[in-house]
């Protein structure tokens, strides 16, 4: 099946500093790539996936990039805020629709 | 208002005990999942169904039972055979390949 392995567990940013959290995955089946937060005591919500057929998709100071041939898919967060300090985490799934997770990376955003 | 609405909120068992969280969703999804989060290990998938009548487990399903008698409901029995059942429960739903969308969840402690 599916594994995710995601890096860095933890990250500390200075405000206005930008932050990367990369995955890797192992079934080359999967074809669907989205990253979610979740902030301490809340349900995760989704804030940008991206699918098998692009490359690299923005959405404000946000980004995900993704290597299909190496299998490895990164989130991008550019001039970072107080606000950004949740977990981060990103999933890959496949046309069964189940997502596999990765462990998750708690971001810490220092003003 | 739609949504994904889980029960009980907080819940606390008797060793031996089984216990059944309620998932309800109105969102007209074929999908559900469940997860199971530890801290430090991320969503790890207990449950799934893409149709009523059918499931499938997840990479974390002994111990655990569920059904899917209605399009809108998919509740999760934690048996008595879960060594390990505190944890904090979240259910989600999605209408095919693609973003979740997660109930505020459940929290499990085993006294």
């Amino acid at each position: 099946g599916e594994n995710v392995e995601q890096h860095p567990s933890t990250l500390s940013v200075q405000e206005g500093d930008s932050a990367v959290i990369k995955c890797t995955y192992s079934d080359s089946a999967s074809n669907y790539f989205p990253w979610y937060k979740q902030e301490l005591g809340k349900r995760p919500q989704l804030i940008i996936d991206i699918r098998s057929n692009v490359g690299e998709k923005k959405d404000q100071r946000i980004a995900v990039t993704l290597n299909k041939t190496a299998k490895h898919f990164s989130l991008h967060i550019t001039e970072t805020q107080p606000e950004d300090s949740a977990v981060y985490f990103c999933a890959a799934g496949g046309s069964q629709g189940n997502l596999i997770f990765g462990k998750g990376t708690k971001l810490s955003v220092k003003p | 208002d739609g949504g994904i609405t889980q029960s009980p909120k907080y819940l606390f068992r008797k060793e031996g005990q089984n216990v059944t969280l309620s998932c309800e969703q109105n969102l007209n999804h074929d999908a559900m999942y469940w997860y199971r989060q530890d801290p430090g290990q991320g969503l790890r998938l207990i449950y799934y169904s893409q149709i009523v009548n059918d499931f499938q487990k997840g990479d974390i399903a002994e111990g655990y039972s569920v059904s899917r008698e209605k399009k809108e409901s998919f509740p999760l029995t934690v048996t008595s055979a879960q060594k390990n059942p505190t944890a904090f429960y979240l259910c989600a739903s999605s209408s095919g390949p693609g973003e979740l969308f997660f109930g505020e969840g459940s929290r499990l402690t085993v006294l």
